[in-house]
Order: C-alpha cells, then sequence, then structure tokens
C-alpha cells in the first residue's frame, strides 16, 4: 500500500495562477484532510471532507477550493495564488471523521508563490 | 487560541527514556489528546492518543493526569532516530498544531 500520495512534490508559481494539487489515499479511508505548514510553525487545517460528497471549511480556508472526487481522492484548488499562500501543504485520511482516529499523512507539497 | 503548552525543546540522551510534557488546561470532557511526531520536513506520524486512561504502544506511553489539565508523552529508549518535533494536540479530528517541541536525541 502506498498510503497517503500527493502530486506534485515541489511547485513554483508567479502570483494570480492557478493550481490543483492532488491527493490519493489507498486505505479505503472515508476522510480526508488538507493542512498547511508555514515555515517554523504547525500545521492548520484549510478543509476537510468527513465522507464522500462532503466539504467543510477547516480554520484557514481563505483562498482555497476542494472537491472529494470520490473516495480515494481529495483535491485542493488554488484559484489565484497569492505570496502568502507559499507553504508546504500536507494531505491526511482517516478512517473516520471522530475522535480517536488516526490520521495518516503525506509526504507534503512544497509551494512558492513568487 | 493556543489549546496546549509545551516546552519549545529538550535534550535527551540514546538510551534514556524521554519525558515530555504538554498542559492542555482548558480541555473539554470529549476532547482527545494526540501526539504526533515530524521528522525533518516529512509528513506528520502518529504517536498515540488518549481519552482518560494512560495508554502504552509499541512506540510510547502516554500519562494524562486524572484532572485531564496536562499529560506526559514517554518514550521509553530514546534512539537517534526520535529526532524530532513532537505535537501535543487536542481536539476530536479537525487537528490544529501548535509549535510542538523539537526533541533532540543525542549519543
Amino acid at each position: 500500500n502506498a498510503g497517503v500520495t500527493q502530486t506534485p512534490k515541489f511547485q513554483v508559481l508567479k502570483t494570480g495562477q492557478s493550481m490543483t494539487l492532488q491527493c490519493a489515499q489507498d486505505m479505503n479511508h472515508n476522510s480526508m484532510y488538507w493542512y498547511r505548514q508555514d515555515p517554523g510553525m504547525g500545521l492548520r487545517l484549510i478543509y476537510y471532507s468527513a465522507s464522500e460528497g462532503t466539504t467543510d471549511k477547516g480554520e484557514v480556508p481563505n483562498g482555497y477550493n476542494v472537491s472529494r472526487l470520490n473516495k480515494r481522492e481529495f483535491s485542493l484548488r488554488l484559484e489565484s495564488a497569492a505570496p502568502s499562500q507559499t507553504s508546504v501543504y500536507f494531505c491526511a485520511s482517516s478512517p473516520l471523521a471522530g475522535g480517536g482516529n488516526e490520521q495518516f499523512f503525506g509526504p507534503g507539497t512544497r509551494l512558492t508563490v513568487l | 487560541d493556543a489549546k496546549t503548552t509545551q516546552p519549545p525543546s529538550m535534550d535527551c540522551a540514546e538510551g534514556r527514556a524521554a519525558n515530555l510534557p504538554c498542559n492542555h488546561s482548558t480541555i473539554s470532557g470529549n476532547e482527545y489528546v494526540y501526539w504526533y511526531r515530524q521528522i525533518h520536513s516529512q509528513g506528520p506520524q502518529y504517536i498515540i492518543h488518549g481519552l482518560k486512561n494512560n495508554e502504552t504502544n509499541e512506540m510510547a506511553s502516554l500519562i494524562i493526569t486524572e484532572d485531564r489539565k496536562s499529560s506526559t508523552l514517554i518514550l521509553p529508549h530514546a534512539t537517534l532516530r526520535d529526532t524530532a518535533v513532537y505535537y501535543c494536540i487536542v481536539g476530536h479530528y479537525k487537528l490544529s498544531f501548535g509549535a510542538g517541541t523539537t526533541v533532540t536525541v543525542r549519543a
């Protein structure tokens, strides 16, 4: 099992460009999450999907949209990138969206917005 | 608002136990205590979680005080590969990671 995979690994954008970060999991998990990690800081939740067909805002959703394409895939879209969105983006999944569930994280996408 | 307080850094000798403290005085009755770690810039790795009782798994032990206002993560025999940032998080599934404790294991 590959676990949680993310593409691309690295990306450089110019201000105003758009892009989609892809995430997939092969563990048959119901819930998926997108986090961002700014330099020297912890992770903050952007959006999550408790189950296929549902999405909800997390702590820092502004400037992002998400799509739960199917049970395996959860994408994050930046419609008009800004330098403040320079960060490392992590996708995670868990069996259920509930207390006591372990989250499994992908390797991250390192995004720089110039 | 910070829900947990951890020391910014600590050192540990290889082969010795590492005790990582965490204060979470505002924890609510149904919130869990989770511990994750992040090695270099990799994705965080789950270590352990608990609600009220102490917990142990193959990686670590979690000791939660009776009033649930603080906890301690114990790595029983630290190795160089345990050097990482350790995060203590309280909540359900919408996790919010603070700055964590940078643990350096020295030979």
